[in-house]
């Protein structure tokens, strides 16, 4: 039973960057029919994808192209853990963030398990 | 992005009634559709994969149907531990995308 754990600040400042860890327990982040995604949500914009990171013989990432410009998320093997770098946040960022474990089978691709959420509020 | 609508945006129905949402896609998706169902101060908890698989341990008055553009996701027979918000979401082509939401409470 995948477990997914999540920490980090509940408050930025305006320009500055939302960082935060997903811890994995259960899996690996390195499997190869996994992809290891980051979700937010908000009254304003609903849920929307942010981006991936999964190993297929090397590490790729997918990411939304309106965040693109401004995020980063990495894997750490060595914790079996992945991260969210988000920088130069405006308060159109506050949002609950997820992360979220995205199984691939034959049946196709499913965000099956999601981690507790982290209201991250951006304000001075 | 392909876009979802869902409609109604919320409904009230009364416990053992059958209740069902729709999902409409702004271009063809096959069956590479998902449902979640969210209760307050939770994340979302998938009900339904590849348009009408249930996921494992989710009680099966629900069921999820339609391929390309329209798609259902019904309650057999609505109980009280069904209040919440459900969403579709796609898959078919990136990026994964959301419909808005239908809200679900007991009359």
């Amino acid at each position: 039973q995948v477990h997914l754990q999540q920490s980090g600040p509940g408050l930025v400042k305006p320009s500055q960057t939302l960082s935060l860890t997903c811890d994995i327990s259960g899996d690996s982040v390195s499997r190869n029919s996994a992809a290891w995604n980051w979700i937010r949500q908000s009254p304003s914009r609903g849920l929307e994808w942010l981006g991936r990171t999964y190993y297929r013989s090397k590490w790729y990432n997918d990411y939304e192209v309106s965040v693109k410009s401004r995020i980063i998320i990495n894997p750490d093997t060595s914790k079996n853990q992945f991260s969210l770098q988000l920088n130069s946040v405006t308060p159109e960022d506050t949002a609950v963030y997820y992360c979220v474990r995205e199984r691939i089978t034959a049946a196709g691709a499913r965000f099956d398990s999601w981690g507790q959420g982290i209201l991250v509020t951006v304000s001075s | 992005a392909i876009q979802l609508t869902q409609s109604p945006s919320s409904l009230s129905a009364s416990v053992g009634d059958r209740v069902t949402i729709t999902c409409r896609a702004s271009q063809g998706i096959s069956s590479a559709l998902a449902w979640f169902q969210q209760k307050p101060g939770q994340p979302p908890k998938l009900l339904i994969y590849d348009a009408s698989s249930l996921e494992s341990g989710v009680p099966s008055r629900f069921s999820g149907g339609g391929s390309g553009t329209d798609f259902t996701l019904t309650i057999s027979s609505l109980q009280p531990e069904d209040v919440a918000t459900f969403y579709c979401q796609q898959f078919n082509s990136y990026p994964p995308t959301f419909g808005p939401g239908t809200k679900v409470d007991i009359k």
